[in-house]
């Protein structure tokens, strides 16, 4: 069945830097999305990218897709300390669900 | 105006009681969720429901029940409530029923069993 590994499950950084996650999956998609956990609150949808892109951007956030390594990642650019949160990668299993992992959790350092 | 909205945001209760779990979402979604996130922070889906059929019911024990009056509510009613129950309930809608949906989530409502 599916599911969404995220790599590493901490990382922590000065502000300024640029910040990398990585998101590994099991089985063939057509999507995967990437979602933002701020402690204690929901989850925040940050951006989609389809099987036939290789990489999106969106603001400081650019996500890429290897569909051959079965593999995602999220790069935050110029981190600020508001960007200290859990990020998950959701990628899909069948046509209507998404499955998410651990999250990586990341701490912005002023 | 709060998009997905779940009530209470905390609840504490002894093992064995019953208890509930609201979720209203004002966004006219077709399609709402409860998601369980454990101590661990893995987030797995519970249930869905589009337009108040219900189409995902994960292997979650019978002691868990989801309701849905309307498709702008699904409550989660919960019977006879173990030690392992304890978690952060998720609701979530989005617009479409496919997996390309975007997901809005409530704030989440954490509950200890005690």
């Amino acid at each position: 069945s599916q599911q969404g590994e995220e790599d590493p499950q901490a990382l922590s950084i000065q502000e300024g830097e640029n910040a990398t996650m990585n998101c590994s999956y099991k089985t063939s998609i057509n999507n995967l999305q990437w979602y933002r956990q701020n402690s204690g609150r929901g989850l925040v949808h940050l951006i989609l990218i389809r099987s036939n892109e290789r990489e999106k951007h969106s603001g400081r956030l650019r996500v890429t897709l290897d569909t051959s390594k079965k593999s995602s990642s999220l790069l935050i650019t110029a981190s600020r300390a508001a960007d200290t949160a859990s990020y998950f990668c959701a990628p899909p299993q069948g046509a209507q669900k998404l499955v998410f992992g651990q999250g990586t959790r990341l701490t912005i350092n002023p | 105006d709060t998009a997905v909205s779940q009530t209470p945001k905390y609840l504490v209760t002894q093992m064995g009681n019953d208890k509930s779990i609201k979720c209203e979402q004002n966004l006219g979604h077709d399609t709402m969720y409860w998601y369980k996130q454990d101590s661990k922070k893995f987030l797995k889906i519970m249930f869905s429901y589009n337009n108040k059929e219900l189409i995902i019911n994960e292997t979650v024990p019978n002691r868990f029940s989801p309701k849905s009056p309307d498709k702008a509510h699904l409550n989660l009613h919960i019977n006879s409530l173990e030690l392992g129950d304890s978690a952060v309930y998720f609701c979530a809608s989005s617009q479409a029923r496919t997996n390309t949906g975007e997901l809005f989530f409530g704030e989440g409502s954490r509950l200890t069993v005690l």
